[in-house]
């Protein structure tokens, strides 16, 4: 069974203090792991698709990576306005995305 | 442009009544989902449309009723919810590539639905 597993649950930093998330995942066939940005009570934003293992993608203070079992989103001298939700999910068959259960990320000033 | 739009914000309906929730993008995607989430939780995916058929649906009551009335516009017609069935409901839209593999989906704001 396609699984997703993201920890921390949740985490709490100071700002300007690096940390990394990290998604490890159990799928048949990868089709590509996606990061997302949910702010509470709306719709994820899109940061980031991998595709395949060794490959990095970057956006401001956030670092995506992937390897065959696992990704980490890391993040770079953060600051309060990164507090939200991060989901990661990954697509399995054509269409579907599995979603993990997400870390609450909340940086404190 | 990656907007999905979706009306109405918030929703608040008894037991009895019929509503709609409607999503709309203008990305030439032709993949159109829609996805249930409870607080703290992660999305579940509903439904999948894909050219304007149905291509999922994962077992959703049919007390939810989807529609693609063209390649643009999505809807989910709902009655006789249960106030277990109030939660954030999001509609999420992606290109459709090669042999129907689809793309990274991009969602809407959501709309916020009580079921009294």
């Amino acid at each position: 069974e396609d699984q997703v597993t993201q920890s921390p649950e949740a985490l709490r930093l100071q700002e300007g203090e690096s940390s990394s998330l990290n998604c490890s995942y159990t799928v048949s066939g990868l089709r590509g792991l996606f990061w997302y940005r949910q702010d509470p009570g709306k719709g994820p934003e899109f940061l980031f698709t991998l595709y395949s293992a060794g490959e990095e993608k970057e956006k401001e203070r956030l670092k995506a990576t992937l390897t065959k079992k696992e990704s980490f989103l890391h993040i770079t001298a953060p600051k309060p306005e990164d507090s939200a939700t991060y989901l990661c999910a990954v697509r399995t068959g054509f269409q579907k995305l599995v979603f993990g259960t997400g870390t609450r990320l909340l940086v404190s000033p | 442009d990656t907007e999905v739009t979706q009306t109405p914000k918030h929703l608040v309906m008894g037991m009895t009544n019929k509503k709609s929730l409607k999503c709309e993008q203008h990305m030439g995607h032709r993949a159109m989902y829609w996805y249930k989430q409870k607080a703290k939780k992660p999305p579940e995916l509903m439904f999948v449309y894909s050219y304007e058929k149905l291509s999922i649906n994962e077992s959703v009551p049919s007390r939810f009723s989807p529609e693609c009335p063209n390649s643009s516009l999505l809807n989910l017609h709902l009655h006789a919810l249960q106030p277990e069935d109030s939660a954030l409901y999001l509609c999420a839209s992606s290109s459709v590539a090669y042999r129907g593999q689809t793309d990274t989906q991009y969602f809407g704001p959501g709309t916020r639905l009580t079921v009294l």
